[in-house]
């Protein structure tokens, strides 16, 4: 059982570059998520899906877009990369609105540099 | 309003010592407190919640003190190892907006 697996871990693009992020689950949630994590910052919410064909926007969701196309993957894409995307981005999914019981399971993050 | 502040940035116990995190908020929507686990190179994972409608949690060496007239949260970790050693977040969600806000972070040093 993978749980959360983020595809790629590591990349570097030039400014103005486009990429895609691949997160796929494989314990049937409904619920997706894409963070930014930044030193001294925490993590910020960029985009979220509540289920396949839904997707809405988090706390930062400029310079990026998703699609839920099937259950089990939420694609994060960059149009044209910018220096401040650099970041390690992280996918969660939860099986319904998070609590204790419902918690988030995070992948390992990609590792992403804009040069 | 949408800002959890998380202190101390860094700390640094002895083994068999009691870190203590605290968070504060503002906004009251909120519903829900979770603690993350993160280490170098990792996701965070879950490590205890709690709900504004109780005090205190435990779950093994893990303390959550909540206080919610004060909208502040603490982290005590009992009998701290030097496995404990990681970045701990204090996170505030509203469920309801699916608006989740996660403090910066504390990095926890645990000495053998």
């Amino acid at each position: 059982n993978a749980g959360v697996t983020q595809t790629p871990k590591f990349r570097v693009l030039k400014t103005g570059q486009s990429m895609t992020l691949l997160c796929a689950q494989d314990m049937n949630h409904e619920y997706m998520y894409w963070y930014r994590q930044d030193p001294g910052m925490g993590l910020r919410l960029i985009h979220y899906s509540v289920g396949e064909g839904t997707t809405a926007k988090g706390e930062v969701p400029d310079g990026y877009n998703v699609s839920r196309l099937k259950k089990q993957n939420f694609l994060l894409g960059l149009e044209s990369a910018a220096p401040s995307q650099t970041s390690v981005y992280f996918c969660a999914s939860a099986s319904s609105r998070v609590s204790s019981n419902q918690p988030q399971h995070f992948g390992d993050g990609t590792r992403l540099s804009i040069l | 309003q949408q800002q959890v502040k998380q202190s101390p940035q860094s700390l640094i116990v002895q083994k068999g010592g009691i870190p203590i995190i605290n968070c504060a908020y503002e906004n009251t929507a909120f519903d829900y407190f979770p603690w993350y686990q993160q280490f170098p190179g990792k996701g965070p994972a879950l490590l205890i919640a709690i709900r504004p409608d109780v005090s205190e949690k435990k779950e093994g060496r893990f303390t959550i003190s909540f206080n919610k007239s004060a909208k502040q949260f603490s982290l005590h970790i009992m009998d701290s190892q030097p496995g404990d050693s990681a970045t701990y977040f204090c996170a505030a969600f509203d469920n309801y907006g699916q608006n989740f806000v996660f403090g910066p972070g504390t990095r926890l040093s645990v000495l053998p």
